[in-house]
């Protein structure tokens, strides 16, 4: 399976403060995607990063992709209460599949 | 982007029933998913619904048990068939545009069997 692991499995922090999670999958991608969800509900796309790219921002979000080390990371800066969310990595295959596989899952919470 | 509804959000079920849940997307795509997540878990895809066909299944999941219906471009339904508590789970629908990589969610059934 390339089920991607998420790391820390949760994660409190106090407002202001910047969050980091990291996310290991194991094999060939084309791309690496974030997701967020709020209290079981849907889940809302984030960022995609393409195994050419090393780094992508979006607003308060930076990501990065090693892929000789087969893992990413998402910083959230400066975080806020309303960043308090599940936040899920997902991979695809190579070979145009377009199937995402969705690692476990980072619990984060920031309290105010 | 897309707009997803998807109905209903939640619902109790008795033991041995079935449970359709309705996915409707506001304009045509063409790929859509339907997952599971089970409690604290990430999510698990069942099967892609195929417009005009049968839906393609992923290992450990099979029609008799998810059927899955797709009859045009904007709609899917999932039936959960002869439920167990063990079906009790958050079921979503995604969407996604070809070439575009990115899926966009329904807002999630809570289902809980007893």
């Amino acid at each position: 399976s390339q089920q991607g692991e998420e790391d820390p499995q949760a994660l409190s922090i106090q407002e202001g403060e910047n969050a980091t999670m990291n996310c290991s999958y194991k094999t060939s991608i084309n791309n690496l995607q974030w997701y967020r969800q709020n209290s079981g509900r849907g889940l809302v796309h984030l960022i995609l990063i393409r195994s050419n790219e090393r780094e992508k921002h979006s607003g308060r979000l930076r990501v990065t992709l090693d892929t000789s080390k087969k893992s990413s990371s998402l910083l959230i800066t400066a975080s806020r209460a309303a960043d308090t969310a599940s936040y899920f990595c997902a991979t695809d295959g190579q070979g145009g599949s377009e199937k995402l596989v969705f690692g476990k899952g980072t619990k984060l919470t920031v309290n105010p | 982007s897309a707009v997803i509804s998807q109905k209903p959000s939640r619902d109790i079920c008795q033991r041995g029933t079935s449970l359709t849940i309705q996915c409707q997307v506001d304009s045509q795509v063409t790929m859509m998913f339907w997952y599971r997540q089970q409690p604290g878990q990430s999510l698990t895809l069942i099967a892609t619904a195929n417009q005009g066909s049968e839906a393609t299944y992923e290992s450990g999941f099979v029609i008799d048990k998810f059927p899955i219906s797709r009859p045009n471009l904007t709609f899917s339904t999932l039936t959960v068939s002869n439920m167990s508590p063990e079906d009790s789970s958050i079921y979503l629908c995604s969407v996604e545009r070809a070439g575009r990589d990115i899926q966009y969610f329904g807002a999630g059934t809570r289902l809980s069997v007893l």
